[in-house]
């Protein structure tokens, strides 16, 4: 069973349209990282969210992070094929191991 | 910045050998990793450094070993190299607690 449920695992779209990527657990986390990936490279941090309810604006993307603690959003507006990569969300567990545990990613192309 | 490099972007190597993968961090964090990524596995856990000399088993020890004898680098054995050990290898570092990580770019090793 994956701690971090990612979703969807793919997502292509046309250039100009927006996306909501969600990253769920049963398990309340402390924070929360969102990473993206391009092909070939290894991931690069985005954002971290620690404050149930906390949203975060990056440009066109904005981060959410469930007021539980246990869920987050990324959604991104008006995609540009620059968005294209491979997104993850990560995280530790509160109360539990200091041991980082990812989703399984989800990725997006976007078309021009 | 944190800078995170890895020893090599793309090994060849053959059925038997040893192989070494180095990693160096430039910020004086305390906790490096070693993951490997395969398509539809996401990034797994070998093993996990929160201090020199000490190390702790990731999701897939088998097949591996690590050293950390100074702070900044964190070396991956592979003791006997096997063709399922063809992966994306990636490190990262972590300043300590739950915090975020910072990648390297990766080392794409085949086993032939």
């Amino acid at each position: 069973t994956q701690l971090l449920e990612q979703s969807p695992q793919f997502l292509s779209i046309q250039e100009g349209e927006n996306l909501t990527v969600y990253c769920n657990s049963s398990s309340v986390f402390s924070s929360l990282q969102w990473y993206r990936q391009e092909p070939g490279e290894g991931p690069v941090l985005l954002v971290t969210v620690v404050t149930g309810g906390e949203v975060k604006k990056l440009k066109r993307l904005t981060f959410q992070f469930g007021d539980a603690r246990k869920d987050s959003s990324l959604h991104i507006t008006a995609a540009q094929t620059g968005d294209t990569g491979l997104y993850l969300c990560a995280g530790a567990p509160s109360g539990g191991s200091y041991i980082p545990t990812f989703g399984r990613g989800t990725s997006l192309i976007v078309h021009p | 910045d944190v800078k995170v490099t890895q020893s090599s972007r793309y090994l060849v190597k053959r059925t038997g050998e040893k192989v070494f993968l180095e990693c160096v961090q430039d910020m004086d964090h305390e906790n490096m990793f070693w993951y490997r990524q395969d398509p539809g596995l996401g990034l797994r856990l070998i093993y996990f450094s929160y201090d020199v000399k000490m190390k702790e088993k990731g999701d897939i020890p088998e097949g591996y070993s690590v050293s950390r004898e100074k702070k900044e680098r964190f070396s991956l054995i592979l003791e006997s190299a096997s063709t399922n050990q063809t992966s994306m290898y990636l490190c990262a570092s972590r300043r300590g607690g739950m915090g975020e990580q910072y990648f390297g770019p990766g080392t794409r090793l085949t086993v032939t």
